[in-house]
């Protein structure tokens, strides 16, 4: 699976949207983009996830380039409760659907 | 996405005692299940995947022999730590392959700490 890279932490105000990047420039044709959060002392908890066109649900957006080298995870409205690890993950989905999670990126929301 | 529980949601046990830890999915039949562990301040590093009514698949340097996984029911997978030392103390976390995805839906974790 291609590897990932997100900035250790980020800081976003309540009420802002939250703009999380991932890179991924090794990813390949039939791998998905996912993303995940952790909640400190919770199992990680599924947001979205996209192949290669922009997805949208009750949680977030997620901005796919056309490249697919990168993506952005969007919170329209971050509240406190959005305090959280995000986890950008490559998989390939092809009878792996194995994750491998790197350190992700912290975010806080500050009130 | 699925309803996943996982019991207990903390023990503490002494040393080389055995501990076991149920995963269950409550809302449709999980084929595949994972098991992770989480060391503090760390990622979750996959253990193994376990698939309904055959051995379960375990990730390099994971001893089988210590970490026992029974996924006997599609409902149901526990993870079974033997003899266990402190070193063993971690946040074990399940998750179920969804049955219309490719996408995994995880417990709540259990906190084992070995004393």
């Amino acid at each position: 699976d291609a590897k990932t890279t997100q900035p250790p932490s980020m800081d976003c105000a309540e009420g802002r949207a939250a703009n999380l990047p991932c890179n991924h420039s090794t990813i390949s044709g039939n791998e998905y983009v996912y993303w995940y959060r952790q909640i400190h002392s919770q199992g990680p908890q599924y947001i979205i996830h996209g192949l290669k066109n922009n997805e949208t649900n009750e949680m977030a957006s997620l901005i796919i380039t056309e490249d697919r080298k990168s993506s952005t995870l969007i919170l329209p409205h971050a509240t406190l409760r959005d305090t959280a690890v995000y986890y950008c993950i490559v998989q390939s989905g092809a009878g792996s659907y194995q994750l491998t999670f790197g350190k992700g990126t912290k975010l806080s929301v500050i009130p | 996405g699925a309803v996943v529980s996982q019991h207990p949601s903390w023990v503490i046990c002494k040393s080389g005692t055995s501990v076991k830890i149920e995963c269950r999915s409550l809302d449709f039949q999980a084929t595949t299940m994972f098991w992770y562990r989480q060391f503090p301040k760390q990622s979750l590093m996959l253990m193994a995947t376990s698939n309904e009514g055959s051995k379960a698949t375990y990730e390099q340097g994971v001893e089988k022999d210590k970490f026992l996984i029974n996924h006997a029911s599609l409902t149901l997978s526990t993870l079974t730590v033997t003899s266990a030392h402190p070193e063993d103390s971690s946040f074990y976390i399940c998750s179920v392959l969804g049955d219309s995805t490719d996408t995994q839906y995880f417990g709540p974790g259990t906190r084992l700490t070995v004393l």
